[in-house]
């Protein structure tokens, strides 16, 4: 069964570090969600892209929070610098289209000390 | 804006009870909804997407159901199992392909 793969599954990073998580889709799945994810919490949408456009970017945090989808497949979001309250697992999904449902990733878990 | 809400937030039953897990979304112009198990640590497994135009849909022990009108889906587990631990979330799915999630019933099996 096609999965969608994400790396690194774990990562420390200091206070005030950058940091950056990958995310390749199902192929041929044009929409690729990042979610995060806070510990007791349900995802949250951070951004959403259809082929390499963002549709949704009004949650993700711009003055530390970038991300990109340059070819329209794999995807990278990064934060740069990292805080504290970033620590959260951060999930990808893609979906071919609102009839066929969302699959998700295994996230990376992301602490920051 | 959309807001899912799941109810119980935690449930503990003992192994071989079947359960109902709850889920309640404000606006019922929804596209879809899903039902996703996530395992402590890891991602999300999709158990059951129900179609708008469905009011059921079932795999193995689990059967999912949909009234759009009420704004209500509900996730029916039978003869749980200690395997069957983890925290179920449900999600709606609108037109504009977004994913508005609950936060989740976690749910303990005694064995």
């Amino acid at each position: 069964e096609a999965e969608v793969a994400q790396s690194p599954r774990y990562k420390i990073t200091e206070k005030s570090q950058a940091v950056a998580f990958w995310c390749d889709p199902i192929s041929g799945h044009a929409t690729l969600y990042w979610y995060r994810q806070i510990l007791g919490q349900g995802p949250e949408l951070l951004v959403q892209f259809q082929d390499e456009s963002v549709v949704d970017d009004s949650q993700l945090p711009k003055d530390r929070f970038s991300a990109e989808r340059l070819k329209g497949v794999d995807s990278t979001l990064k934060i740069q610098p990292a805080e504290l309250g970033d620590s959260a697992m951060y999930l990808c999904a893609s979906s071919r289209g609102p009839s066929g449902g969302y699959t998700f990733g295994s996230g990376t878990r992301l602490t920051v000390v | 804006k959309q807001e899912v809400t799941q109810i119980p937030a935690a449930l503990s039953v003992p192994e071989g009870e079947n359960l109902v897990l709850n889920c309640s979304f404000t606006d019922s112009a929804i596209y879809n909804l899903q039902w996703f198990r996530q395992d402590p640590g890891k991602g999300l497994t999709s158990l059951l997407l129900i179609q708008s135009s469905q009011r059921e849909q079932t795999s193995g022990r689990l059967n999912a159901s949909l009234d759009k009108s009420s704004g209500r889906s509900t996730l029916y587990i039978a003869a749980s199992q200690p395997g069957d631990s983890a925290t179920y979330l449900c999600a709606v799915i609108t037109g504009a392909n977004n994913l508005f999630f609950g936060t989740g019933t976690r749910l303990t099996v005694i064995p």
